[in-house]
This record gives C-alpha cells, sequence and structure tokens, in this order.
C-alpha cells in the first residue's frame, strides 16, 4: 500500500535562507509526483510535476527532485520570503485515478 | 478561463442533515476528482469521475456517499444523514481528457463542512 511521508512536520526559518522540504513514499510504481501549497483556509495550488522519466522541475526559485528508485522526492525553496508561508504538500500518483498526498510540512519564513 | 469552482464553500449542517458540494471543472475538463481533508490529516482520495460515469470510488464510504458528474453542470458529492466525523474540507480536482495519469489535477478552493 502506498504511503506518503513528509519531514519535518513543520518547519521555521527567516527570510532569504535557502531550504529543503522532503517527501518519501513506499511503492516506487508512480506516473509523477506532485508538489502542491496549501495556504490556510484556502485550495492547493500546483508549484511542479515532476514525471516518472524526470528527474528534476524547476520554476523560478523552486527546483524539485526525484529518486523514484529510492522513493524521495526532495523541494528545494532558494532565498525564502515570508510570502513562501504555507503547508507544502507531496502528492504521488499511482495511476490515472488518484493522488496519494502526504500530511504536509508546515513552513513560516520569519521577516 | 476559471478555475475550478466549488459551492458552497462553507456549509453548516446539524446530524442527519443532507450536505450537496457542487463542483463545476475547469473549462475543457472532463475528469472530476473528489477528496476528503480531515482535521489534522492530509487529503485522502474519495472518487474520479468521468462525464456520466463513475470510474473509481474505491475512497468512498460505502454508506451515506455518492457522487455523480451528470452530461450537464456541475459534479455532485452527497453525503446522506451526515454525522459530526464527516467535518472536513472537501476538496475537487479536475483534468482535462488526454493522457491521463500525466496529466495535472488543478484543485478547487473546498467546501468546508461542519457538522453540528
Amino acid at each position: 500500500k502506498q504511503e506518503v511521508t513528509q519531514i519535518p512536520a513543520a518547519l521555521s526559518v527567516p527570510e532569504g535562507e535557502n531550504l529543503v522540504l522532503n517527501c518519501s513514499f513506499t511503492d516506487s510504481a508512480i506516473y509523477n509526483l506532485q508538489w502542491f501549497r496549501q495556504d490556510p483556509g484556502k485550495g492547493l495550488t500546483s508549484l511542479l510535476l515532476i514525471q516518472s522519466s524526470q528527474r528534476e522541475q524547476t520554476s523560478g526559485r523552486l527546483n524539485a527532485s526525484l529518486d523514484k528508485s529510492s522513493g524521495r522526492s526532495t523541494l528545494y525553496i532558494a532565498a525564502s520570503q515570508p510570502g513562501d508561508s504555507a503547508t507544502y504538500l507531496c502528492a504521488v500518483r499511482p495511476g490515472a485515478n488518484n493522488l496519494f498526498f502526504g500530511t504536509g510540512t508546515r513552513l513560516t519564513v520569519i521577516p | 478561463n476559471a478555475g475550478v469552482m466549488q459551492n458552497p464553500r462553507h456549509l453548516v449542517r446539524r446530524r442527519g442533515q443532507e450536505a450537496r458540494l457542487r463542483c463545476s471543472p475547469m473549462k475543457g475538463h472532463s475528469h472530476v476528482y473528489w477528496y476528503r481533508q480531515l482535521p489534522e490529516e492530509g487529503l485522502k482520495f474519495m472518487v474520479y469521475l468521468q462525464k456520466e460515469n463513475i470510474i473509481d470510488e474505491s475512497g468512498m464510504p460505502k454508506e451515506r456517499f455518492s457522487a455523480e458528474f451528470p452530461k450537464e453542470g456541475p459534479s455532485i458529492l452527497r453525503i446522506q444523514q451526515v454525522v459530526r466525523g464527516d467535518s472536513a474540507a472537501y476538496f475537487c480536482a479536475s483534468s482535462p481528457p488526454g493522457q491521463g495519469a500525466k496529466e495535472t489535477q488543478y484543485f478547487g478552493p473546498g467546501t468546508r463542512l461542519l457538522v453540528l
């Protein structure tokens, strides 16, 4: 059964720091992995989608990597800003039907 | 192009009442997914629908919950005889027809259901 774990559960950093969020999954048979951002009381915003054949994706200050064989992904955020404060969710897609989500990392960037 | 729309955004029901949650997918999207986020838990898949068809309902509770995506109109998630444990945020996502599992799912803002 697929399980997705995100560590740490919460993280506080001062503004300007670079940081790494971790995601691990137990079943490597996935089509892709997606990182989302969730703001309090809001929906999910897709940040990056990495197909199973890819190793990494970049968008602005964000870089996500995928090591499918070891069941790991990281989300790297460069030069963090207070506006980056949110919960970051990792989700894997084992098939066409659904996503398996981790419980998220709650990030606070302190001005 | 408007994003995925869900209404109502907040819904309060008393135990035993019915809750109807609506989801309008993005224009051109024919695949709809419903997820539930219980307090302090991650999102859990409930059901995947295409127009007029339920494709996968493996995450739906066996009783009281049903979903539909008619030919015309929004997708509806219906919860009958709600109980306090149904209190959660319910998210809808949509994706276009095409490459199936390779497509990004686009999420709506969610409906927060509170059962008193």
